[in-house]
């Protein structure tokens, strides 16, 4: 079967830096998604990884270990309208993605 | 201007009831998805079409039937719905690539369906 772990919720301050992690047990991989999810609204792509090592995207990095089975996503200079729930989704051949329960983030003043 | 659409958003029904809901993209995608998010906020991806043929077919009831008339539209019509099915359906698009790398996603707005 397939195993995608990220914890349930996290809560950072606004201008801090919050590290989501997401480990990954799946039969297949080719590669890796960020997906950021506002109550009520439809998931928005963040970041993609397939490779080993960091991807940055201004206030936004993911980095991926394939071996470990392991990403996280980073997410700096937090702002208020960054809480959200952030989703890891591995994709497995394809174009199917399989997603792990996502991570709610709230931000505080 | 909207990239992919779903009708209806809110759909409040009876057990029992047949309904369907309508997806459209207008990104010239090719292939288009069905997701299912529960109460728990899992994402579980249900069907996918690939030029109106179907490509994934997860585990589910036979009561959920998807067509596609052609490669932007995507529709999802459930029959003899059961208190379970209440959700929020996703529709989705992506292009495939040539050389096989990513294609994010695109999502529509949600379906948020409830069965009483």
């Amino acid at each position: 079967g397939q195993n995608i772990d990220q914890p349930t919720e996290m809560t950072a301050t606004e201008g801090a830096i919050v590290q989501i992690n997401c480990t990954y047990q799946t039969s297949g991989f080719n590669g890796l998604f960020w997906y950021q999810q506002h109550a009520g609204e439809a998931p928005t792509f963040l970041s993609y990884n397939v490779l080993d090592g960091l991807e940055e995207k201004g206030r936004f990095s993911s980095f991926l270990s394939r071996s470990k089975g392991y990403s996280y996503l980073l997410l700096k200079e937090l702002q208020m309208k960054d809480s959200a729930s952030y989703l890891c989704a591995v994709r497995i051949g394809g174009n199917k993605l399989t997603f792990g329960g996502g991570t709610r983030v709230l931000v505080k003043p | 201007d909207t990239a992919v659409s779903q009708t209806p958003k809110y759909l409040v029904t009876q057990m029992g009831n047949d309904k369907s809901i309508k997806c459209e993209q207008n990104l010239g995608h090719d292939t288009m998805y069905w997701y299912k998010q529960d109460s728990k906020k899992f994402l579980k991806i249900m069907f996918s079409y690939n030029n109106k043929e179907l490509i994934i077919n997860e585990t589910v009831p036979n009561r959920f039937s998807p067509k596609s008339p052609d490669k932007a539209h995507l529709n999802l019509h459930i029959n003899s719905l059961e208190l379970g099915d209440s959700a929020v359906y996703f529709c989705a698009s992506s292009q495939p690539r040539a050389d096989s790398s990513y294609n994010e996603q695109f999502f529509g707005p949600g379906t948020r369906l409830t069965v009483l």
